[in-house]
């Protein structure tokens, strides 16, 4: 089966630019999480939706990054506007459902940064 | 708070010798999931293992197993007979049943020499 799909792969902007990063999770699956991991850090989660709706948004800079699911599908994440604290890569993940046994699969990343 | 710590920065083995990469965690859930994941140069991040806390047999998968020890809080990973491939940074991650946000700790790099 396919993978988590992510693009783009690489991102270099300019602190206060907007940026957008796209997912597309393995079909199927209904969970699906962004995560930020700064270089050096395990990730961390910044928001986890359930189909199309969010269940975790608890550590998502709300006042810059936003995200959404369209369809309970693909999901993008937008940062608007980036400071240089946000370089890092963002990862995204699904799962088929959302109990904890469930098995995180990742995507290949975006590594972003921000001059 | 939940909490995470991998307090092996770095590590090194002989390729077909096993090595413990530790995991200690903090949490007064009373039911819990903990997991490792391997991240190679790549970037991409691979399931490797599961133990629930309720479990009572250690989780094995091949040649990863999880040497759980619920009263220490550790759930140290172990790799059997390690390749070449295995050579990635590992991190130690936690979930609480029912709740939502899994946690991760700062990750063990390993190396595994020829």
């Amino acid at each position: 089966e396919a993978g988590v799909a992510q693009s783009p792969r690489y991102k270099i902007i300019e602190k206060r630019q907007s940026v957008a990063f796209w997912c597309n999770p393995i079909s199927g699956h209904a969970t699906l999480y962004w995560y930020q991991q700064i270089l050096g850090q395990g990730p961390k989660l910044l928001i986890q939706f359930q189909n199309n709706g969010v269940v975790d948004d608890s550590q998502l800079p709300k006042d810059r990054f936003s995200a959404e699911r369209l369809k309970g599908v693909d999901s993008t994440l937008k940062i608007q506007p980036a400071k240089l604290e946000d370089s890092a890569v963002y990862l995204c993940a699904s799962s088929l459902r959302s109990e904890t046994h469930n098995e995180q699969f990742f995507g290949p990343g975006t590594r972003l940064t921000v001059l | 708070a939940q909490k995470i710590t991998q307090t092996q920065p770095g590590m090194f083995v002989q390729e077909k010798e096993a090595v413990t990469l530790d995991c200690t965690y903090d949490t007064s859930d009373q039911s819990y999931g903990l997991f490792w994941y391997k991240q190679p140069s790549s970037g991409e991040m691979i399931f490797l293992i599961y133990q629930g806390s309720y479990d009572e047999q250690n989780a094995t998968e091949g040649r990863y197993s999880l040497n759980f020890q619920k009263a220490r809080k550790s759930a140290n990973l172990v790799i059997s007979a390690s390749q070449l491939g295995d050579s990635a940074m590992y991190f130690c991650a936690m979930r609480p049943y029912g709740g939502f946000k899994t946690i991760f700790g700062a990750g063990t790099r390993l190396f595994v020499k020829a």
